[in-house]
This record gives C-alpha cells, sequence and structure tokens, in this order.
C-alpha cells in the first residue's frame, strides 16, 4: 500500500526557510489521477491545510500562505517537497504530507514531522 | 471562504454509550465534507466521506448525515478506540480545503 514518508530538519532559525521532502514508495506521483500536498497542525491546535499540487502543476494554496509557500512534485525522484520561507515561531507545527484524490478528499497520509521555529 | 465550526469542543462519554458530534458550514457546502478520526502521536485517517459514505475499513457503528450547512457524525456504541480527535473538512470551495477545529471524544 502506499507510504509517505516526510523528511528534513526538524530545527529552523527564525526569518530561514523551511524545507521538507515526502518520498513516496508504493505508488508513483505522475499519477493523473492524484494530487500531493501538506497539511500542518501546531502542537495541542487542530489542522490547516497548507496546499497541494498536481504533478505537472498548478499549485494551489491556502491564501493565508500564499505568499511565502511553494509545493513542488519531483516524478524523477518519486518525491514532492514543501517551502515556506520568513518562518516565525507560529510555523511550529507538526506537518504532514498527503495524498489528495482528485475529487478533493485526503485518503494517505505520512506520520508527519515536527518542525519547531527558534534561534 | 467557508469556515467550518464544530461542537462540542469535548465530549465526555462512556464506552457502548452514543456519540453525536457536529459541524456547521459558514455557507453551502452541499455534500461535500468528510471527517477524520485523530489518535494521539498519529495521522488523521477518513473516517466519512462525502458526508455519509463510511471509507475503507471503517465499522458500520460510525455514520455520517447532513448536507448543506449542517453536518453530523454519529458513533452509535462507543468501542474504547474510538476516542480521538475528529475534525470535519469541506472541499466545496475547490481547490481550498478547510478544517473545522474538531472535538475531542474522551472517556
Amino acid at each position: 500500500q502506499l507510504q509517505l514518508q516526510e523528511s528534513g530538519p526538524g530545527l529552523v532559525k527564525p526569518s530561514g526557510t523551511l524545507s521538507l521532502i515526502c518520498s513516496v514508495s508504493n505508488g508513483s506521483v505522475s499519477s493523473s489521477s492524484y494530487f500531493w500536498g501538506w497539511i500542518r497542525q501546531p502542537p495541542g491546535e487542530g489542522l490547516e491545510w497548507i496546499g497541494s499540487s498536481f504533478y505537472s502543476g498548478p499549485a494551489h494554496y491556502n491564501p493565508s500562505l500564499n505568499s511565502r509557500v511553494t509545493i513542488s512534485v519531483d516524478p524523477s525522484k518519486n518525491r514532492f517537497s514543501l517551502k515556506l520561507t520568513s518562518v516565525t515561531a507560529a510555523d511550529t507545527a507538526v506537518y504532514f504530507c498527503v495524498r489528495r484524490l482528485a475529487g478533493g478528499w485526503l485518503d494517505f497520509w505520512g506520520q508527519g514531522i515536527l518542525v519547531t521555529v527558534s534561534s | 471562504e467557508i469556515m467550518l465550526t464544530q461542537s462540542p469542543a469535548t465530549l465526555s462519554v462512556s464506552p457502548g454509550e452514543r456519540a453525536t458530534l457536529s459541524c456547521r458550514a459558514s455557507q453551502s457546502v452541499n455534500s461535500d465534507l468528510a471527517w477524520y478520526q485523530q489518535k494521539p502521536g498519529q495521522a488523521p485517517r477518513l473516517v466519512i466521506y462525502d458526508a455519509s459514505n463510511r471509507a475503507t475499513g471503517i465499522p458500520a457503528r460510525f455514520s455520517g448525515s447532513g448536507s448543506g450547512t449542517d453536518f453530523t457524525l454519529t458513533i452509535s456504541s462507543l468501542e474504547p478506540e474510538d476516542f480521538a480527535v475528529y475534525y470535519c473538512l469541506q472541499r466545496r470551495d475547490w481547490p481550498l480545503l478547510t478544517f473545522g477545529g474538531g472535538t475531542k471524544v474522551e472517556i
């Protein structure tokens, strides 16, 4: 069955760039049936959709993050990535990578990775 | 932007009892609503999609209802493994997704 695995630094300095990768196993990011995206969850809080992208684009983003976020899909490595610029403590969260069905629902999730923004 | 409001924030119930969770949308989402279950330290899992369809592997004690702006997730007889936080999610506002604030079902 499909597996998603997040990787990246667990600590990012304020004003820096948060960069994460989601590696996909037992499935292909080049499938025409799915989008690939990211969800985040601050400690003790609820879920927030960051954005998602088809393998050939375009990407769609949460308007509250739109100017700071980029999601890219790399079919050659069967993975996709998240970049969030100008981070602050408010960006501290567990970040989940997800598969999004063409119909819209999120059916597979990675285990999540905690990213802390601190000097 | 469509907002989702879940109530109550916390629901205290006993095993074997019925649990009823509510999700209200700020404008109609038709049946474009799903429910997710999240246990501590785990990723959320899809429970109900399209307002009333159980996801693969979800027991029959879970049911969803509603359309438009008012939705309900019912767990007919709570099992110990059902104690978790439940989130609703709308996809009507394509491509944007919005989650509700969650309802914690506790013993």
